[in-house]
């Protein structure tokens, strides 16, 4: 089955600063790659989501990349804020109906003003 | 659009009592619903699929005759802790999945006392 890496466990960053998190899955056909950041005591919330057909995509300050060949996607937060503080989860599934997704670890983002 | 919505938020019950939490897609229909279970500072942990009018799919480990699963509808799916223990205490998140994407719902906390 699917696994999936996420590193780093914890970041910790000034506000107006980059974060990039990273992740690494296992089976080549898996195709959807979302983000997801969870607020405490929240469920997460889908942030960014990139398909296998392209390299990069971008919404406003946030970037996904994925490399197909060596199996890894990053989220890229540009201009951190203190609102960005949560939780971050990558995951990976297949692109069809009822597909189920693996998640990463997490990674806990916190922005210091 | 994608919202979903889970009732109630948080729930407390004395051990050897049943609880249902109901999960609902309230801009879309669902293909799919899903549970998970999240301990703190964890992962998210998949417990069943579910499909409307069909049996719920359930994970390794995962007891089925003590987690019910009912997906009555494409917009409603309810999960039944019965006879429930404090170890049983958790975060339930349900997911509804329209083509591919999953959206969450906001949690369920339950405390067994």
């Amino acid at each position: 089955g699917e696994n999936v890496e996420q590193h780093p466990s914890t970041l910790s960053v000034q506000e107006g600063d980059s974060a990039v998190i990273k992740c690494t899955y296992s089976d080549s056909a898996s195709n959807y790659f979302p983000w997801y950041k969870q607020e405490l005591g929240k469920g997460p919330q889908l942030i960014i989501d990139i398909r296998s057909n392209v390299g990069e995509k971008k919404d406003q300050r946030i970037a996904v990349t994925l490399n197909k060949t060596a199996k890894h996607f990053s989220l890229h937060i540009t201009e951190t804020q203190p609102e960005d503080s949560a939780v971050y989860f990558c995951a990976a599934s297949k692109e069809t109906s009822g597909s189920r997704l693996t998640f990463g670890e997490g990674t806990q983002l916190t922005v210091n003003p | 659009g994608a919202v979903v919505s889970q009732h109630p938020s948080w729930v407390i019950c004395k051990s050897g009592t049943s609880v249902k939490i109901e999960c609902r897609s309230l801009d879309f229909q669902a293909t799919t619903m899903f549970w998970y279970r999240q301990f703190p500072k964890q992962s998210l942990m998949l417990m069943a699929t579910s499909n409307e009018g069909s049996k719920a799919t359930y994970e390794q480990g995962v007891e089925k005759d003590k987690f019910l699963i009912n997906h009555a509808s494409l917009t409603l799916s309810t999960l039944t802790v019965t006879s429930a223990h404090p170890e049983d205490s958790s975060f339930y998140i349900c997911s509804a999945q329209t083509h591919y994407e999953q959206y969450f719902g906001p949690g369920t906390r339950l405390t067994v006392t």
